[in-house]
């Protein structure tokens, strides 16, 4: 599976958009770009998943550049219960070899009021 | 309500003494999991199941056994606990799609916090 890479913290005011980065320049053609996010020691809670075309659900928006080397999560209204560790998560969806995420030290994201 | 259960949710015990982690998802899910959590390692899948009666090890299985004898439920046993099996432990499970290829999103459960002195 591909590595991403995440910057370790943002900021954002409550009410703004959070954008969040994510880079996985090495990422195959046949891997999925997964979004989980954990609230403080929670368990880690699905938001996202794209391939090629952007994504959009209740919970946020998913860019991802026509290359594929990198994506961007979209909160489009932060609020402050937005504020936890956004996990960016490339991976191939295989049969024999579980379901496996593999996160990485992700993004902590701070709302601010 | 749709959700993975796990008891005991917090856990204080002491070297050498025989514990389980439950864990029940109500989804009907076939795929289940543990990982374990540690400061500056993140999460690490400890051993997995595909379904009934079938399971396998994952990165960081050494000191544990999980069983799968019911599709719900999905224990982890730690045999003889050790000080570095300390840690919070995620019990997650999710649907085995169709095309046999696993589904995207999987569920977690709140966690257990262990201590063992």
């Amino acid at each position: 599976d591909a590595k991403t890479t995440q910057p370790p913290s943002m900021d954002c005011a409550e009410g703004r958009a959070a954008n969040l980065p994510c880079n996985h320049s090495t990422i195959s053609g046949n891997e999925y770009v997964y979004w989980y996010r954990q609230i403080h020691s929670q368990g880690p809670q699905y938001i996202i998943h794209g391939l090629k075309n952007n994504e959009t659900n209740e919970m946020a928006s998913l860019i991802i550049t026509e290359d594929r080397k990198s994506s961007t999560l979209i909160l489009p209204h932060a609020t402050l219960r937005d504020t936890a560790v956004y996990y960016c998560i490339v991976r191939v969806a295989r049969y024999n070899q579980g379901g496996k995420l593999i996160f990485g030290q992700g993004t902590e994201l701070s709302v601010k009021p | 309500e749709a959700q993975v259960t796990q008891n005991p949710r917090y856990l204080i015990t002491v070297t050498g003494k025989k514990l389980t982690v439950t864990c029940s998802q109500n989804m009907n899910h076939e795929y289940m999991s543990w990982y374990r959590q540690d400061p500056g390692l993140g999460l690490r899948q400890i051993y997995y199941s595909m379904n009934v009666e079938v399971t396998d090890k994952g990165d960081v299985p050494e000191g544990y056994k999980v069983s799968r004898k019911e599709k719900r439920n999905f224990p982890l046993i730690l045999e003889s606990p050790s000080p570095n099996q300390t840690s919070l432990y995620f019990c997650a499970s999710s649907l085995k799609g169709s095309t046999n290829l696993y589904q995207e999103t999987q569920y977690f459960g709140p966690g257990t916090r262990l201590l063992v002195l």
